[in-house]
């Protein structure tokens, strides 16, 4: 069983701070990784993905991936109150026939206060 | 553009009942899946369908049954209800591996 693991939290961060959210994974063959945000009663909406080692940037969110450490992480930047959410990590694995099928960790909420 | 469309947005069921839930995408996209949700459980998958006229079983197939009728529409069955399948259900369609997954709104399901 392919297994990605969060923190379940609650991670409190002031309004302004820096959040960093990590997620380890167990397939180290999976190629695809992404990050998407749940707010409450709503469905999961994508916010990064990435592929190659290193960091990614994109506005006030900073993805990094360590493939040798099965390792990714999420950075934001300036947090709002606006982005208190569930944050979930998502990896792809390879299944049968050449396709491939994502498996979720259980999410990492975060707040942010003002 | 609607994205991925599911339908009912919620459901009551008693026990034993049969029902059908519906998933539609306008996105071109091969690959569709259902996922379930429970506290502290995270999003589990169920069933996907890598292209059109294939399916396969996920993490928690028990209890279910899909459908991929064309590229566009993947449902899902539940053929006699149980309370342990009160969740709420989530459908997502993929263009490709490397482009992440859209998410329909959800289908809340209680079974009584």
């Amino acid at each position: 069983q392919k297994e990605v693991e969060q923190n379940s939290g609650p991670l409190s961060v002031p309004e302004g701070a820096i959040a960093s959210l990590n997620c380890t994974y167990s397939d180290r063959g999976s190629q695809s990784f992404f990050w998407y945000r749940q707010y409450s009663g709503k469905s999961p909406e994508l916010i990064m993905f990435i592929y190659s080692n290193g960091d990614k940037e994109d506005g006030r969110f900073t993805a990094q991936l360590n493939k040798a450490s099965q390792y990714v992480s999420l950075l934001i930047r300036d947090s709002q109150p606006s982005d208190s959410a569930t944050y979930l990590c998502a990896v792809n694995s390879a299944a049968s026939g050449g396709s491939y099928i994502p498996t979720f960790g259980r999410g990492t909420s975060l707040i942010v206060h003002p | 553009n609607a994205g991925v469309t599911q339908t009912p947005k919620f459901q009551v069921l008693k026990t034993g009942q049969s029902m059908t839930l519906q998933c539609a995408q306008d996105m071109n996209h091969n690959s569709m899946y259902w996922y379930r949700q429970d506290p502290g459980m995270g999003l589990r998958l169920i069933y996907y369908s890598a292209s059109e006229g294939t399916t396969d079983k996920g993490e928690v197939p028990n209890g279910y049954n899909v459908s991929r009728l064309n590229k566009r529409e993947f449902s899902l069955r539940l053929e006699s209800a149980a309370p342990s399948q009160t969740s709420v259900y989530f459908c997502a369609s993929s263009e490709d591996r490397d482009y992440g997954y859209t998410f329909g709104s959800g289908t809340r399901l209680t079974v009584v």
